[in-house]
Order: C-alpha cells, then structure tokens, then sequence
C-alpha cells in the first residue's frame, strides 16, 4: 500500500461547482497533514494545514479523519483559477519532519 | 513575505559532469530539505538538514549527492558524477522548526542532463 494514496483525476467541474478530494494515508502514527497546490511546473504552495477539528479557509475546507486514516478537502464556489494540482501531504513520526507527499489530484475548472 | 529562492532556474549540464544547486532559506528557518520531482511524477524526499548536519536522507540521496551550508545563508546540493535519471525539477525547502510547522518552498530548479 502507498504511503499516501490519492485519486490522480482528472476532476473537470464547471464554474461555480464544489468539488471534493479525498486523500489517504498508510502510517497510522502520521502526525501532521498540509494540503499544498501545485501549478504546472511550479513549486507546491501551502493550500491549507489539516487539524484533528478540520478548519476552514474562505472557499476551502479540510477535514482529517484518523480512524479511517484519510484527509479530504474541499473546494466550493471552484473558480477558474483554482486550476491546479492538489497535493496531500504528510508528515510521519521520525523526527525529520520530512514531507511525504501523494501524487496530486488534477483539478480542472472549466467556464 | 519572505521566501525561499533557488539559483539558477535551469541547468543543462552533460552526464558525468559535477552539479552545484543552490538555495537560500527564509532567513529565521531552522530546518532544510531538498525534494525532487521527476516530470510526471510525485514529489520525492531527498534530505533533511539541521544543526549543520544531515537529520534524514532517502534512498535516492546516495554517495554522488551531497548537501552543504556553507555560510549559514546559503544551503546547496551537489551531485557529483550526474546521470540521465537525475533529470528532475529540485525543490528546496524551509521551516521555522519541525513538527507541524509547514514548509516554504522555493520556485525549482529544473535540472536536465544530455
């Protein structure tokens, strides 16, 4: 089993659609969740960090779920900007605080 | 807002050649990490740094890669003898400290081996 799993996309949503992404995780010991956004070729950018009582952001709302093992986000309103790859990451218990990152969903947001 | 900057943006350098990546943290960060991303591919972890000196390193950093700070602004990565597979986008990355501190990345450089 991957260590973070998500669903690849493509998600194509008209403007204005609320989308949602799921994201799970195999390290039950996983300490710390981000979602990060990532444009063509550019750098991840922080989306978001994920808490045990999920947080909003404006548009974007992420829930943890440490039972099932699975962050989700979601993104109402989508507007034509939001455009990207949603990148779910994932901080283990090592002590080296690295970044173990899925393989990005695509998102898509058509007029 | 202050941001990680990486230097140069592309390199183009010829298999077996010596590379030099360079990258300045925001300057209050106590934590360093370099990833890579293949084209196409997921982001990978190479190496975490702190207190000057290596705290992880994944499968991938082996014995032709190296990191240094050599002027406690400055934090680089060589790869020694590159190869073809090493063409990648190179992430550097900081944070204020560990744990659920997020990290900042800089903008990449894309690196490409003939």
């Amino acid at each position: 089993r991957k260590e973070v799993e998500q669903d690849p996309g493509p998600f194509n949503v008209p403007e204005g659609a609320t989308v949602a992404f799921n994201c799970t995780y195999s390290n039950s010991a996983s300490q710390s969740f981000f979602w990060y956004r990532q444009d063509c070729r550019k750098e991840p950018k922080l989306l978001m960090s994920v808490y045990s009582s999920g947080n909003e952001d404006g548009r974007f709302t992420a829930q943890l779920n440490r039972a099932s093992q699975y962050i989700s986000l979601l993104i109402r309103d989508s507007k034509l900007s939001d455009s990207a790859t949603y990148l779910c990451v994932v901080i283990n218990t090592s002590g080296t605080y690295k970044y173990i990152f899925g393989t990005g969903t695509r998102l898509k947001v058509l007029a | 807002e202050p941001e990680v900057t990486q230097t140069p943006s592309h390199q183009v350098t010829q298999m077996g050649q010596e590379v030099i990546l360079r990258c300045v943290p925001i300057s209050n960060h106590l934590y360093f990490y370099w990833y890579r991303q293949i084209l196409g591919q997921k982001v990978e972890f190479l190496v975490s740094f702190y207190n000057n000196e290596i705290s992880e390193k994944s499968e991938i950093f082996d014995d032709q890669f190296s990191v240094e700070r050599p002027d406690g602004s400055n934090f680089t990565l060589k790869i020694r003898s590159t190869k073809l597979e090493d063409s990648a986008m190179y992430f550097c990355a900081s944070s204020p400290q560990g744990g659920n501190q997020p990290q900042h990345f800089g903008d990449g450089t894309r690196l490409s081996i003939l």
